[in-house]
């Protein structure tokens, strides 16, 4: 039972280009969900899932896209991405009210 | 927008202090969970509070609810260096969404 697993760990990217990362669990949970995590403000959720086909911005959406096409998979998507997106990004998921995280994948846009 | 604020941001305490963190909701919450992030790490999920005035304890951890619902405290008894770490508290609504709160770092010194 792998939990909540997040690929890749690190990437680099430049301004401009787009990327999708992929979060995986393996819990059968319902809900998944995308948050950002900057120095000095927590954990801001981008966008989130109720349910296989189904997902709903949270409170930073703008410049990502996400899709929930399987159940167990959510991909959170930079069209193009921007220095103000350098971030670490978690994604977690529930079945309940206690949210499972996966181990973060850490983005640089230079 | 609900906005949920932890106090204090840092907190360098001498191995064997006492530590409390407090948060504070700009509403009335359905519970409030708290999370502990190592460093480098992800959050783990510690504790739920669901009733106005709930208090519990998990060894050397006190969580307490506030009787209206819009703050909580987290308070550790005799730190210890494996007590490092960020602390959120997270604000449960009417969905399954959380408002995470900005978080308490931990330092311990031995």
């Amino acid at each position: 039972n792998a939990g909540v697993t997040q690929t890749p760990k690190f990437r680099v990217l430049k301004t401009g280009q787009s990327m999708t990362l992929l979060c995986a669990q393996d819990m059968n949970h319902e809900y998944m969900y995308w948050y950002r995590q900057d120095p000095g403000m927590g954990l801001r959720l981008i966008h989130y899932s109720v349910g296989e086909g189904t997902t709903a911005k949270g409170e930073v959406p703008d410049g990502y896209n996400v899709s929930r096409l399987k159940k167990q998979n959510f991909l959170l998507g930079l069209e193009s991405a921007a220095p103000s997106q350098t971030s670490v990004y978690f994604c977690a998921s529930s079945y309940g009210d206690t949210q499972y995280f996966g181990p973060g994948t850490r983005l640089t846009v230079l | 927008g609900q906005q949920v604020m932890q106090i204090p941001q840092y907190q360098h305490v001498q191995e064997g202090e006492d530590f409390t963190t407090y948060c504070n909701s700009s509403t009335t919450l359905s519970n409030i969970q708290w999370y502990k992030q190592r460093p480098g790490g992800h959050p783990v999920f510690l504790i739920q509070l669901v009733k106005s005035g709930e208090v519990k304890k998990q060894k050397r951890l006190t969580f307490q609810f506030g009787e209206a619902k819009k703050n909580s405290s987290l308070h550790i008894t005799a730190t210890q260096t494996t007590d490092v770490g960020t602390y959120f508290c997270a604000g449960g609504g009417a969905t399954n969404k959380l408002i995470f709160g900005t978080g308490t770092l931990l330092a311990v010194q031995p």
